[in-house]
């Protein structure tokens, strides 16, 4: 399946602070999903992306689809202790995921 | 109330053992997955069936098995040809025609 990277592996954050992750493909993708794992719990969707260059918000997560579909952005403005858990991105290829590896994310009080 | 059910929440095997892992969803949903998690990592696919009595190999199938006679149902066996089956299997279901899966509870499996 297609593969896609995810930087950084692990995203230590002050409660308060922002921060990025980012998901990254040599190949064009159609479309691009992204999760969320809390500690102990399974993924739970968040978003897809399907334009190019699209940007959706969901309260203080902003999601972002490359122009040229080849990479995608998570970005947490005041991060809250909810915060907590890992971010998987993944792409779909005929009805199948591919994740990437996630970043794990911690929030220092 | 609708959803996606894994049963049991902890299993242990044996060596040599075969072991079950239960898979129900009544959302009505025709596609049905099983991925492995493995600490730090992210989720592979092991089988997938996207409609009843039909079902394909995903990325790392082997030392697994799967059936799906029901579409509420997608067992997953994982057999003593599994030599490493230590890990976080995790059940996902997804409506046709649209890409978002839905995810059970998980169920980890442990090696005595």
């Amino acid at each position: 399946g297609q593969q896609v990277m995810q930087i950084p592996q692990y995203q230590h954050v002050q409660e308060g602070e922002d921060f990025t992750t980012y998901c990254n493909s040599s190949t064009t993708l159609s479309n691009i999903q992204w999760y969320k794992q809390r500690p102990g719990g399974h993924p739970v969707f968040l978003i897809q992306l399907v334009k190019s260059g699209e940007v959706k918000k969901q309260k203080r997560l902003t999601f972002q689809f490359g122009e040229a579909k080849k990479n995608s952005s998570l970005h947490i403005t005041a991060t809250q202790t909810t915060d907590v858990g890992t971010y998987f991105c993944a792409v779909t290829n005929d009805y199948k995921l591919s994740f990437g590896a996630g970043t794990t994310v911690t929030v220092r009080a | 109330d609708g959803g996606i059910t894994q049963s049991p929440k902890y299993l242990f095997r044996k060596e040599g053992q075969n072991v079950t892992l239960s898979c129900e969803q009544n959302l009505n949903h025709d596609a049905m997955y099983w991925y492995r998690q493995d600490p730090g990592q992210g989720l592979r696919l092991i089988y997938y069936s996207q409609i009843v009595n039909d079902f394909q190999k995903g990325d790392i199938a082997e030392g697994y098995s799967v059936s799906r006679e029901k579409k509420e149902s997608f067992p997953l066996t994982v057999t003593s040809a599994q030599k490493n089956p230590t890990a976080f299997y995790l059940c996902a279901s997804r409506r046709r025609g649209l890409e978002t899966q839905y995810f059970g509870p998980g169920t980890r499996l442990l090696v005595l």
